[in-house]
């Protein structure tokens, strides 16, 4: 079974610019995440989606950074302008619906690392 | 304010000793804990979830705990091995919602020979 997907692995680029992350689940999964991790941190959720639509995006820093999963299959995450702090990994993950309140298990892509200069 | 909390400081024990990582959570009333494992480089990889009503979970080497009075789950690895080093991550919902999976700080794990 084919694992998430996510590109570009690495990209670096200067403050100010701009930069998506693509990233495709697993076939079947309904729920899709963005979390961003900082070096030394845990993953930091970021927004997510359940088919096509938003079930939380309270910490999407919504001045510079969108996020769509048009179709609810693929997303991509973009950040304009980016600033410094932004350097971290991208984390997609993707899982079956909750059940419940029963979050599913996560299977996590192996993230797109930004460095911002 | 809510938190998950994981001792930040590296555990190094030797190998064939159990590990024992703890997750202390705060201003939460999780119906369930996750555990996962995280490799340098790599995304995180699940590894057990344990409910509020299971004292305990197993799988092969690995035992999670869940004590709700002491609001504390408690992993261990035991004969652990150096193919054990790693960052072990605790995470959960607030209750009653199956959205904003939150994530510990985590813990490295060091197992040398």
């Amino acid at each position: 079974e084919a694992g998430v997907a996510q590109s570009p692995r690495y990209k670096i680029i200067e403050k100010r610019q701009s930069v998506a992350f693509w990233c495709n689940p697993i076939s079947g999964h309904a729920t899709l995440y963005w979390y961003q991790q900082i070096l030394g941190q845990g993953p930091k959720l970021l927004i997510q989606f359940q088919n096509n639509g938003v079930v939380d995006d309270s910490q999407l820093p919504k001045d510079r950074f969108s996020a769509e999963r048009l179709k609810g299959v693929d997303s991509t995450l973009k950040i304009q302008p980016a600033k410094l702090e932004d350097s971290a990994v991208y984390l997609c993950a993707s899982s079956l619906p909750p059940e419940g309140s029963l979050a599913g298990e996560l299977f996590f892509g192996e993230g797109s690392r930004l460095t911002v200069l | 304010s809510q938190k998950i909390e994981q001792n930040s400081e590296a555990l190094n024990i030797q190998e064939g000793k159990t590990a024992t990582l703890t997750c202390n959570y705060t201003n939460y009333s999780p119906a369930y804990l996750q555990w996962y494992r995280q490799d340098p480089g790599r995304g995180p990889v699940f590894l057990l979830l344990i409910r509020e009503n299971e004292k305990e979970k197993r799988k092969e080497r690995l035992k999670v705990t869940f004590d709700t009075t002491l609001k504390q789950s408690l992993f261990h690895i035991t004969a652990s091995q150096p193919a054990d080093s790693a960052t072990y991550l605790c995470a959960t919902c607030p209750v009653g919602t199956a959205s904003k999976l939150t994530f510990g700080t985590g813990t490295r794990l060091q197992v040398t020979l």
